[in-house]
């Protein structure tokens, strides 16, 4: 365990189907991320939350959505995703928000959307 | 914007030869580096990072990488790979003033080491 626990691990879920995504850190640290691994493809940075406040959403289409009601959790909720939104969804945390610690990575979620 | 390049998609080796890997990067100011790896059904985990001082920087499992800042370079070496070392591997960026210090990725390198 890295100290980033990702749930669940595997989802599977229709286009019209709503879900949600957690992620939670007990690690102290005041920064988590959410990207998006695709095969063949550079890790996507997609939302940054720094003290609970999203301080970047990287263009994300509107049928994710965060939410980080604490400092230790993080959420992704879904809604009429499209097959090409199945990929890794990959939480991360860092002690600051200015790059200098490196990232934890929790395990991933493996979505499919069928 | 900071962009990093992987240039091998996949590499292939035999036990007991060595391995570099290149990363090239894109940003003009002040960088810190990192490399990662993602054993096969593994989280990404830290295999080393420079901030400042000395260029050639040691990582876990014997691995090592030296930023050459005249070609925005920071190389993955590893003077003898095992099998154990098959995974995928991840340059990464960050600045650490402006831009919330976010990591840009690569698009990640394969290794497949041949026992």
């Amino acid at each position: 365990e890295t100290g980033v626990t990702q749930t669940p691990r595997h989802l599977v879920m229709g286009m019209t189907n709503k879900k949600s995504l957690k992620c939670e850190q007990h690690l102290g640290h005041n920064a988590m991320y959410w990207y998006k691994q695709s095969a063949k493809k550079p890790l996507e940075l997609m939302f940054v939350y720094n003290f609970k406040e999203q301080t970047e959403n990287n263009s994300v289409p509107s049928r994710f959505s965060p939410e980080c009601p604490n400092s230790s959790h993080l959420f992704l909720h879904l809604h009429t995703l499209q097959p090409e939104d199945s990929a890794l969804y990959l939480c991360a945390s860092s002690q600051g928000s200015t790059g200098n610690y490196g990232y934890t990575f929790g395990s991933g979620t493996r979505l499919t959307v069928v | 914007a900071q962009s990093v390049s992987q240039h091998n998609h996949h590499v292939i080796l035999s036990e007991a030869a060595s391995l570099e890997l290149g990363c090239n990067y894109s940003y003009g100011g002040t960088v810190n580096l990192f490399w990662y790896v993602q054993y096969p059904g593994q989280h990404l985990q830290l295999l080393l990072k420079y901030f400042s001082g000395d260029p050639l920087v040691k990582g876990i499992k014997g691995f090592e990488a030296e930023f050459i800042k005249s070609k925005f370079s920071f190389n993955l070496r590893k003077p003898s790979v095992q099998w154990s070392d098959t995974a995928e591997y991840f340059c990464a960026v960050t600045s650490p003033s402006g831009n919330t210090g976010k990591l840009i990725f690569g698009q990640g390198t394969t290794l497949q080491v041949k026992p």
